[in-house]
């Protein structure tokens, strides 16, 4: 079965430098969303999106940004990079006009900063 | 707000041992419980999953029931094998479409 793909896997950046990542959700999924995952961390919520909509925000800084494509692919951009964004970057979907919750995670982007 | 807590690790097993990782949770009304399992260098991959109470959730030998009445998803197996070495994340989500709310994550390591 398809699953969330997430590109690139590894990305190495300089400070102050910009970074994009995408995500592909499964197959008619209707909802992505995409959390950061620090060295020994739990994975924390950044945003999400319905229907290309933004439906929820949590801890993204000011400095990235995300949007959800007309084909449902999403990107998440990251400007001025800090040290501390350096993370494992997953993205998920769910189809939740089915009812169904379920978080399906890609297998993320390595993030780092120097 | 939700939160989620786990039993800190690593854990440490033999093969064949009975494994119980805790978990605990606050929310208001009726989250949806998950077992989320992160192997070396890979992403998160769905365990198991309990949406009502005194559901019990199941797959590979892992077993985790949803007590209401003690805010608790405690993850189960019988018999641990060297390849269930990872690391186990005990989350919640209270509505469908919601963001997950994960615990602190609990480091198994199993050996032969």
């Amino acid at each position: 079965a398809a699953g969330v793909i997430q590109s690139p896997r590894h990305l190495i950046k300089e400070k102050r430098e910009t970074a994009t990542l995408k995500c592909y959700p499964i197959p008619r999924h209707d909802t992505v969303y995409w959390y950061q995952q620090g060295p020994g961390q739990d994975p924390q919520f950044l945003i999400s999106f319905y229907e290309k909509m933004q439906s929820d925000k949590g801890s993204i800084p000011d400095r990235f940004s995300a949007q959800q494509f007309s084909d449902y692919h999403s990107e998440l951009n990251m400007s001025s990079l800090e040290l501390g964004d350096s993370a494992l970057y997953f993205c998920a979907s769910s189809l939740i006009k089915s009812g169904q919750e379920t978080q399906y995670f890609g297998p993320g982007t390595r993030l780092l900063v120097l | 707000g939700n939160s989620v807590t786990q039993m800190e690790g690593p854990v440490t097993l033999s093969e064949e041992a009975f494994l119980t990782i805790n978990c605990t949770y606050t929310a208001t009304g009726y989250p949806s419980l998950f077992w989320y399992v992160q192997y070396p260098g890979e992403g998160l991959q769905l365990l198991l999953k309990a949406t009502k109470a005194d559901d019990k959730g199941s797959n590979k030998g892992f077993e985790a029931t949803y007590r209401k009445e003690t805010t608790s998803f405690h993850l189960e197996k019988g018999s641990v094998q060297v390849s269930d070495s990872a690391v186990y994340f005990c989350a919640l989500s209270d509505n469908a479409g919601n963001m997950l709310t994960f615990g602190g994550g609990t480091r198994l390591m199993v050996k032969p």
